[in-house]
């Protein structure tokens, strides 16, 4: 089973919509990290959010972490066309910190 | 500076082959990252390198599957032999390491395996 997963496959808006992707853990970890992924390229990181922080922003992003519950999210604001990837929560293992497993990714698609 | 260079970015090959994908980490980074990316799978770890030291050998892949780091700024991901479940991008990735830092990744190879 995953040790990290996203709660959805994919996710439809249109431009200058909201829109949050959540994402559920299974260990605890030092981070949870999550990555942009466009069509041809690998995954690019968004924002790293380490277990003593709640929340990050970075410009139109913010990812909010709750170890209680071990769940994340990622919220986009004022959508564009160019956000339309695949984006996945990634975590380490709190024990192993250097393995870091990811989710299998919600695509979002943003439409005009 | 330059990213994570991966080659080729496309590999097609006959059932049983022997095929080398090729890595160059970003420059000064200490861990090497193997993922191999399908569909149903999603993003898996293969092989993990630090400071040129294997540290995770891939468990489940490591009957055909052997990653090398043959100097700091070079690795490469044998697959021998190669069987039609092999078909997915294998993707790259480097980090400064040691503990849960940005992975950077190349833009993968896509193999086929026939």
């Amino acid at each position: 089973s995953q040790l990290a997963e996203e709660n959805s496959w994919a996710l439809s808006v249109h431009e200058g919509e909201s829109v949050t992707v959540n994402c559920s853990y299974k260990t605890s970890i030092t981070a949870l990290q999550w990555y942009r992924q466009k069509s041809g390229k690998g995954p690019a990181q968004l924002i790293l959010i380490r277990s003593n922080e709640r929340e990050k922003r970075n410009g139109r992003l913010r990812a909010t972490l709750d170890t209680s519950s071990q769940s994340s999210s990622l919220s986009i604001t004022a959508t564009r066309c160019e956000d339309t990837a695949v984006y996945f929560c990634a975590t380490d293992l709190d024990t192993n910190a250097y393995k870091v497993i990811f989710g299998k990714g919600t695509h979002l698609h943003v439409l005009p | 500076d330059a990213g994570v260079t991966q080659t080729p970015r496309h590999e097609v090959a006959e059932k049983g082959q022997t095929i080398i994908l090729k890595c160059e980490p970003v420059s000064g980074h200490n861990d090497l990252f193997w993922y191999r990316q399908t569909k149903i799978q999603g993003l898996e770890l293969l092989s993990y390198f630090r400071s040129k030291s294997l540290m995770e050998d891939g468990g489940a892949f490591k009957d055909r599957f052997k990653a090398e780091m043959l100097n700091s700024s070079f690795s490469t991901l044998k697959i021998q032999p190669t069987e039609p479940k092999d078909s997915a991008v294998y993707l790259c990735a480097s980090s400064f390491g040691p503990d849960a830092e940005t992975l950077y990744f190349g833009s993968g190879t896509r193999l086929t395996v026939l």
